[in-house]
């Protein structure tokens, strides 16, 4: 059975850097073809697609968050990982990770909510 | 960046009901596409990949179909469980976009 769950602050100061972690059980980031993807949606919002990172480390991030983007896993301890550097109150989302198979995202976690707030 | 460009935003329809959300592609993404139910306060859930491949445990109700850079899922009974938003998202090409999500309720 695959699951997945994220950890994180809940609550930052702007200008902080936001870091995340996806546990997760039922497969390994070590085994081909594996991919765990980084997706966040403001309240009452769509999906943006952050980041995914493959069995193989390759990473891939969306140009629209420029360089604050940073993810990595730990394959021994089940675990990706998200950092998000300059956080601004237009951060503010649910933050969620998913296991990426090829064309899709095929188990997601509940999410994590982030606030943003001085 | 790709866009996918989704219709209606918001959808009304009785019970029993045929459904039908489109996705148009702004460039050719063969069949890498995707779509996800998200119920209220769940996370999204996969019901179609690969345009038309439906996901483990999906009704057979749901189904997916392509025209070219078009893609629509289709609802052929709606039902009361399947109230929520629903989101198309293309893995074509980096960055992976979604469409801007269709949010249907029961008339």
């Amino acid at each position: 059975q695959v699951t997945l769950k994220e950890s994180g602050p809940g609550i930052l100061q702007p200008s902080q850097t936001l870091s995340l972690t996806c546990s997760f059980s039922g497969f390994s980031l070590s085994t081909y073809g594996m991919c765990v993807g980084w997706i966040r949606q403001s309240s009452g919002k769509g999906l943006e697609w952050l980041a995914n990172i493959w069995w193989n480390d390759d990473k891939y991030y969306n140009p629209s968050l420029k360089n604050r983007l940073t993810i990595s896993k730990d394959t021994s301890n089940n675990q990706a990982f998200l950092k998000i550097t300059n956080m601004d109150t237009a951060d503010t989302a649910t933050y969620y990770c998913a296991r990426r198979r090829t064309t899709r995202f095929d188990y997601w976690g509940q999410g994590v909510m982030v606030t943003v707030s001085s | 960046d790709i866009q996918m460009t989704q219709s209606p935003a918001s959808l009304s329809a009785s019970l029993e009901e045929i459904v039908t959300i489109t996705c148009q592609a702004s460039q050719d993404i063969g069949n890498w596409l995707a779509w996800y139910q998200q119920k209220p306060g769940k996370s999204p859930q996969l019901l179609i990949y690969d345009a038309t491949s439906l996901a483990d445990g999906v009704p057979s109700r749901f189904s997916g179909s392509r025209s070219g850079t078009q893609y629509s899922l289709k609802i052929s009974r709606l039902q009361v469980e399947d109230i929520g938003s629903y989101y198309c998202q293309q893995a074509h090409s980096n960055p992976l976009t979604f469409g801007s999500g269709t949010k249907l309720e029961i008339k």
